[in-house]
């Protein structure tokens, strides 16, 4: 049973236009997720996070933003560059019966094109 | 800094065959936890541990095994390898259970 769900396996955005690539979960004991980046043969790297008491959050160029009713995130990276190509992963975590573990979404694969 | 470090990156193995998969990280970390990655199924969480140790089974522990005797070191061991366990292999450390995880850059393992 997949917790954690990236619907999208892939999306393509012209370069200076916006990326949104979205997330749902499905355990409502969640209440710490998290935004991955990887590039071909390198480990993900952290990059944006979110706290379920918040339902924004912001770094430079990328926001998180958290809908608690509908169990769904999304991050969006506006402009988006060409660096930005890559895999994209959300992951969940928290609640009293979760704290030990990270779930991973199946990740989103994002093109950026001149 | 060296961060996470794996070894080997790369490593090809016979069914029933036997190895160890390296992970050592040099930021103090407790939380350590190892994650294999498969084609549509995005990162899966194999076994973990909150301090030397300590250990405990993720979502996929079956044919693994793991020892945590210091802070630094997280080795996974395949007892007895099987195609199945094709994928490649991430190590990740945390200052806390439910942080920001730093991934070493992950071992491919091929197993025929």
């Amino acid at each position: 049973d997949q917790q954690v769900k990236q619907n999208s396996p892939s999306l393509s955005v012209q370069e200076g236009r916006i990326s949104i690539l979205n997330c749902d979960y499905t355990n409502s004991m969640f209440d710490y997720f998290l935004w991955y980046k990887k590039y071909p043969a390198e480990g993900p790297t952290f990059l944006i996070s979110i706290s379920s008491i918040k339902d924004k959050n912001e770094d430079g160029r990328f926001t998180v933003f958290l809908n608690k009713s509908a169990k769904h995130l999304s991050l969006h990276i506006v402009p988006s560059q060409p660096g930005d190509s890559a895999v994209y992963f959300c992951a969940a975590s928290g609640g009293s019966y979760n704290t030990d573990k990270l779930i991973f979404g199946t990740g989103t694969r994002l093109q950026v094109f001149p | 800094n060296a961060g996470v470090t794996q070894t080997p990156k790369f490593q090809v193995l016979k069914t029933g065959q036997s190895m160890t998969l390296q992970c050592a990280q040099d930021m103090n970390h407790e939380y350590m936890s190892w994650y294999r990655q498969d084609p549509g199924m995005g990162l899966r969480l194999i076994h973990y541990s909150v301090g030397a140790g300590i250990t405990d089974q993720g979502e996929v522990p079956n044919g693994y095994n793991v020892s945590r005797s210091t802070t630094e070191d997280f080795p996974l061991r395949l007892l007895s390898a099987a195609p199945s366990q094709t994928s490649v292999y991430f190590c990740a450390s945390s200052y806390s259970v439910s942080g920001k995880l730093f991934f070493g850059s992950g071992t491919q393992l091929s197993v025929l």
